[in-house]
């Protein structure tokens, strides 16, 4: 079975850090997708970025930048130089290819982030 | 363009009774999923919708139940609701199947007294 485990709960900095997010994901599958979605105080998730299980290339997007390595299952997000308008519920998400996606996406817990200004 | 609508925004029913909550998708999109979102947890799969027919489900009762119409929009339907059942139930919509970008609304905030 599919899961995906984010182990910080809650993270706190100061505005201009540095901050990473991690995600672990368990698949059986050898063809995946992995999602990162964020979910700001008003409830609506957005869509972060998706990679899929063959490419394992970094990927940078101005002050996000995401680290998928296949090897320890993990695939981690940082934000450089954080602002305040980045606090929000980060989720990691994974769906497994062989069912076509019919059984959706597996959510992590989330990581509640939280930018002091 | 407009992004994924559901209604309505919020909803108090009680125990026993029934709700139907509804989704319109992003236009010239063809997928609809349901998730259910517990306080502090992260959105639970519940129902896959592509072309008008059920392509996945989730681990839910018979209670929960949902359609698409030809338009793409979608229903979903609880029965003999329960307390539990108090969640924020979002709908997400995709060009295709489940595992392109999914793009979610903003949500219906269902509780049950």
């Amino acid at each position: 079975a599919q899961k995906v485990t984010q182990a910080q709960t809650e993270i706190s900095v100061v505005e201009k850090e540095d901050v990473t997010l991690d995600c672990v994901y368990e698949t059986r599958d050898t063809t995946y997708y992995l999602f990162w979605y964020k979910q700001p105080p008003s409830g609506e998730l957005v869509f972060l970025i998706r990679r899929n299980s063959f490419d394992e290339q970094n990927e940078i997007s101005g002050r996000y930048s995401w680290n998928f390595q296949k090897s320890t299952s993990s695939f981690n997000f940082t934000i450089t130089a954080s602002q305040v308008v980045d606090s929000a519920v980060y989720f990691c998400a994974l769906s497994e290819g062989s069912g076509g996606g019919a059984d959706g996406l597996t959510f992590g817990k989330g990581t509640h982030l939280i930018i002091q200004p | 363009d407009a992004g994924v609508t559901q209604s309505p925004t919020h909803l108090i029913k009680t125990r026993g009774q029934h709700v139907t909550l509804r989704c319109s998708p992003i236009s010239g999109h063809k997928s609809v999923s349901w998730y259910q979102q517990v306080l502090g947890q992260g959105p639970q799969f519940i129902f896959q919708y592509y072309e008008k027919e059920e392509r996945g489900r989730g681990n839910f009762p018979d209670r929960f139940s949902a359609r698409q119409f030809p338009n793409y929009s979608s229903e979903l339907n609880v029965n003999a609701l329960l307390l539990g059942d108090s969640a924020l139930y979002l709908c997400a919509s995709s060009y295709l199947r489940g595992y392109n970008e999914q793009f979610f609304g903003p949500g219906t905030r269902l509780t049950v007294l």
